[in-house]
């Protein structure tokens, strides 16, 4: 159950487009269209962005985009403002019947 | 309003036991599976364990497998975390979240456990 890999962090500067990878394997996120994103400022709950790897939830900014390829998924926050600056994580559903995060990936809006 | 409310942590020490409850509001609680989540200091979040909408099934994380034990009331809207043999590793915020597809679109701020002498 290794953690999926994302970079550390990213950066943008506002209206930019910004893309964080997540890379997980052929149990996880190479098998399953269940990878899902979720942005997190420190000190609140997390907030879904994505789901079903290129699904948004109600109420979520189409800024927003995911999409997969092979064992590797990723978020596209486009039109990049100040308030875009979080954590992001990926996770996915595993073949064992458990999920997996990502690392985490900071993103500065410069 | 949609809420889950975490509570129970606190500092313990090494090798002992601690149970977390999570309170839940304005949703179908019983027909969402039910994670908890953790963080610890300067890393990621990382999921450690779910519970199927009606009980019967559990998955665990080999981090926390045969120490914690996850369980819900749906009676009383409430989900828990039987924490054993706890280590300072487990230093974490601790937070319980709900998915009704695979995605967890309900979540809990969480509670501090700290695990030390």
């Amino acid at each position: 159950q290794s953690a999926l890999t994302q970079p550390a962090s990213v950066s943008g500067s506002p209206g930019q487009s910004v893309t964080i990878s997540c890379t997980g394997t052929t149990i996880d996120v190479g098998r399953y269209n269940y990878v899902s994103w979720y942005q997190h400022h420190p000190g609140k709950a997390p907030q879904p962005l994505i789901y079903d790897v290129s699904k948004r939830p109600s109420g979520v900014s189409n800024r927003f985009s995911g999409s997969k390829s092979g064992n590797t998924a990723s978020l596209t926050i486009s039109g990049l403002q100040a308030e875009d600056e979080a954590d992001y994580y990926c996770s996915s559903y595993t073949i064992s019947s458990t999920w997996v995060f990502g690392g985490g990936t900071k993103l500065t809006v410069l | 309003q949609v809420q889950l409310v975490e509570s129970g942590g606190g500092v313990v020490q090494p090798g002992k036991s601690l149970r977390l409850s999570c309170a839940a509001s304005g949703f179908s609680f019983s027909r969402y599976a039910l994670h908890w989540v953790r963080q610890a200091p300067g890393k990621g979040l990382e999921w450690l364990t779910l519970i199927s909408y009606d009980g019967s099934n559990e998955y665990y994380a080999d981090s926390v497998k045969g120490r914690f034990t996850i369980s819900r009331d749906n009676s009383k809207n409430t989900l828990y975390l039987q924490m054993n043999s706890l280590r300072a590793e487990d230093t974490a915020v601790y937070s319980c979240g709900g998915s009704w597809d695979f995605y967890l679109d309900v979540w809990g701020k969480g509670t501090t456990v700290t695990v030390s002498s």
